[in-house]
């Protein structure tokens, strides 16, 4: 079973941010969050991934907080062909397969 | 682009039928992880191999088997195939096994059982 939850959707205006929240409470210390996307049927896209500290690249940046029972990704300025499902992920300690929920279907609107 | 490629792309065939996926990793990867997307299950971890080993096994059924061949590509191997046998199959890759390693998915090859 996913050990995330995240909203099931949420849509963002273009050019604004887009902060998607991802819950995982019963994440280990060791354990890393991963995100992903899906446009369409496509292979899932890596955004960015994190352990304890705030994470940043090209596309995202990754905010986690002090417990790491949470965490946001942040799409600083969202564009059409962001559009896709986001998902949020605990890399699973033992095996390393990453265990998909449902995530987040983000529509950005013009 | 990924860098790992998936062949072929779509993939139609029988009930009762054998079909072989392959994945190429990404140039230097050692790990190659299977996974399946259906309508109804979402994305599923099935196998992972690591330099020609397993090295784990997710919700794969007795009918598929993997292998990961010396210069490192993958096959998946799908028989006796059932109508729920259809959905998307995608191969990811990694440098090697590890909490901090980040996984590369392919394309995905789409499988229709009619």
């Amino acid at each position: 079973d996913a050990k995330t939850t995240q909203p099931t959707s949420m849509d963002c205006a273009e050019g604004r941010a887009a902060n998607l929240p991802c819950n995982h409470s019963t994440i280990s210390g060791n354990e890393y969050v991963y995100w992903y996307r899906q446009i369409h049927s496509q292979g899932p896209q890596y955004i960015i991934h994190g352990l304890k500290n705030n994470e940043t690249n090209e596309m995202a940046s990754l905010i986690i907080t002090e417990d790491r029972k949470s965490s946001t990704l942040i799409l600083p300025h969202a564009t059409l062909r962001d559009t896709a499902v986001y998902y949020c992920i605990v890399r699973d300690y033992n095996t390393d397969k990453l265990i998909f929920g449902t995530g987040t279907r983000l529509q950005v609107f013009p | 682009d990924s860098g790992v490629t998936q062949t072929p792309k779509h993939l139609i065939t029988a009930t009762g039928q054998r079909v072989t996926l392959r994945c190429s990793p990404r140039s230097g990867d050692l790990s190659v992880y299977w996974y399946q997307q259906s309508l109804d299950q979402g994305l599923q971890f099935l196998i992972h191999y690591y330099n020609g080993e397993e090295r784990a096994k997710g919700n794969i059924l007795e009918r598929f088997s993997a292998q990961q061949f010396p210069d490192l590509h993958s096959e998946l191997n799908l028989s006796s195939l059932e109508l729920g046998d259809s959905a998307l199959y995608f191969c990811a890759s990694s440098v090697a096994p590890g909490l901090g390693d980040t996984q590369y998915f392919g394309p995905g090859t789409r499988l229709t059982v009619l």
